[in-house]
C-alpha cells in the first residue's frame, strides 16, 4: 500500500531564506508524487508533479523537488522564501488504485 | 475555463438538517473526487467517480452520506442528517486522466450547530 510521510507539521525560516519541506513514500509500484500548496481559505493547487520522466521536477513559483528512488524521498526546495510562500504544503502519491493519498501537510512560515 | 466551481462556498445548519454540497467539474474532466479536510484527520479522501460512475466510496464515513454524479458536469454531496462532527471544509476535485493532476475547486466550508 501507498503512504507519505511529512517530516515537521511547521517550518518557519526568514524571508531570503532556504526552503526545505520533507517528503518520504512508500509505494511498491513506481509511484507518482505531487507538491500541492493551499493558500488560506482557499482549495489545494498543484506546485509540481513527478511521473518518471525526470528526477529533478521544476514547479512554480520557484520550487522545485528531486526524486530519490533510493532514499525513497522526494523533498520540496526553494532557494530564497518570500512573504508570499506563507502557505501549507501537501505532498501526495498516486496509488495503484488510482487515488491520492496525501501527506498531513507542513504549514510553512516566513519571517521579514 | 472557470476551474471547478462548488457552491455554497459557506454552509451553516442546524444538527438534523440535510446538507446538500453541488460540485460542477471542468469541462472534459472525467474523474471527480471528494474530500473533507479537518483539523484533526487533515484531507480524507470520501469517493470518487470515473466516468459519472462511483468506483471508491469506502471513506465515506457513515449512510448519513450519499453522493451522485447524474451527469458529467454535476455532482452533489448530501448528508442527511448532519450532525456538528461533520463540520469541517469540504473539497470537490476534477482530473482529465489518471496520473494526472487533480484540480481542486474553492472548498464548502459546513458548520453545523
Amino acid at each position: 500500500a501507498q503512504s507519505v510521510t511529512q517530516l515537521g507539521s511547521h517550518v518557519s525560516v526568514s524571508e531570503g531564506a532556504l526552503v526545505l519541506l520533507r517528503c518520504n513514500y512508500s509505494s511498491s509500484v513506481p509511484p507518482y508524487l505531487f507538491w500541492y500548496v493551499q493558500y488560506p481559505n482557499q482549495g489545494l493547487q498543484l506546485l509540481l508533479k513527478y511521473t518518471s520522466a525526470a528526477t529533478l521536477v521544476k514547479g512554480i513559483n520557484g520550487f522545485e523537488a528531486e526524486f530519490k528512488k533510493s532514499e525513497t524521498s522526494f523533498h520540496l526546495t526553494k532557494p530564497s522564501a518570500h512573504m508570499r510562500d506563507a502557505a501549507e504544503y501537501f505532498c501526495a502519491v498516486s496509488t495503484t488504485a488510482d487515488k491520492l493519498i496525501f501527506g498531513t501537510g507542513t504549514r510553512l512560515q516566513v519571517f521579514p | 475555463d472557470a476551474g471547478v466551481i462548488q457552491s455554497p462556498r459557506h454552509e451553516v445548519t442546524e444538527m438534523g438538517q440535510e446538507v446538500t454540497l453541488r460540485c460542477k467539474p471542468i469541462s472534459g474532466h472525467n474523474s471527480l473526487f471528494w474530500y473533507r479536510q479537518t483539523m484533526m484527520r487533515g484531507l480524507e479522501l470520501l469517493i470518487y467517480f470515473n466516468n459519472n460512475v462511483p468506483i471508491d466510496d469506502s471513506g465515506m464515513p457513515e449512510d448519513r452520506f450519499s453522493a451522485k454524479m447524474p451527469n458529467a458536469s454535476f455532482s452533489t454531496l448530501k448528508i442527511q442528517p448532519s450532525e456538528p462532527r461533520d463540520s469541517a471544509v469540504y473539497f470537490c476535485a476534477s482530473r482529465s486522466g489518471r496520473g494526472d493532476e487533480q484540480f481542486f475547486g474553492p472548498g464548502t466550508r459546513l458548520t453545523v450547530l
